[in-house]
């Protein structure tokens, strides 16, 4: 019963460049939430989506970032004309269905941008 | 108001002593508050979570309490251990709807021997 999976786990970009993440949620679970990670801070909500969906974006950069959670494959989170400051680490996490119940989270992708 | 406000910023307990993070928010409508607990290169993973129609919750060595009128809830570790050394999130969401959560700074509690 695999977890959620992330890849890359590490990835370097150089100013400019696009940084494209992939997160393959739990089996059976059809509700992603993608987070950020700056260092030394909490986690910070981007987006929630459903497949095919975009429920909650509030938390997303209004520009270069974008996500998607096909009804098919995994769910992707973009990032064109990467800036130094987009260096963090990115986590999902799924969760079965909405409510109260746990988000399982992937082991994170760490983007640094030189 | 979307805040969650978590001290102390970094913690050192000796093995077997007693761990106490805790946290503050103000929005009245969170009413699911869960603690993660994250190690280097890792990510977070649940420890416990509390709803606020109880004020305990324990779950073996952590303990949860919560205090509905002072809008705090903290956690306790007990007999703390060199593997606890992490780092600790808590976190609210509004559990009626989707699971957005609102995580803490984060304390890094470090168990010496």
């Amino acid at each position: 019963n695999a977890g959620v999976m992330q890849n890359p786990r590490h990835l370097v970009r150089r100013r400019g460049q696009e940084a494209r993440l992939r997160c393959s949620p739990m089996k059976g679970h059809s509700h992603v939430y993608w987070y950020r990670q700056l260092p030394e801070e909490g986690l910070k909500f981007m987006v929630y989506l459903q497949k095919e969906n975009i429920i909650d974006e509030s938390g997303m950069p209004k520009e270069r970032f974008s996500a998607e959670f096909p009804k098919e494959g995994p769910s992707i989170l973009r990032i064109q004309q990467v800036v130094r400051g987009d260096s963090a680490a990115y986590f999902c996490a799924s969760s079965p269905q909405t409510g109260e119940y746990e988000q399982y989270f992937g082991p994170g992708t760490r983007l640094t941008v030189t | 108001q979307q805040q969650v406000k978590q001290s102390p910023q970094s913690l050192i307990v000796q093995k077997g002593g007693i761990s106490i993070i805790n946290c503050a928010y103000e929005n009245t409508a969170f009413d699911y508050f869960p603690w993660y607990q994250q190690f280097p290169g890792k990510g977070p993973a649940l420890l416990i979570a509390i709803r606020p129609d109880v004020s305990e919750k324990k779950e073996g060595r952590f303990t949860i309490s919560f205090n509905k009128s002072a809008k705090q809830f903290s956690l306790h570790i007990m007999d703390s251990q060199p593997g606890d050394s992490a780092t600790y999130f808590c976190a609210a969401s509004t559990a009626g709807g989707y699971n957005k959560l609102i995580f803490g700074a984060g304390t890094r509690l470090a168990v010496h021997p």
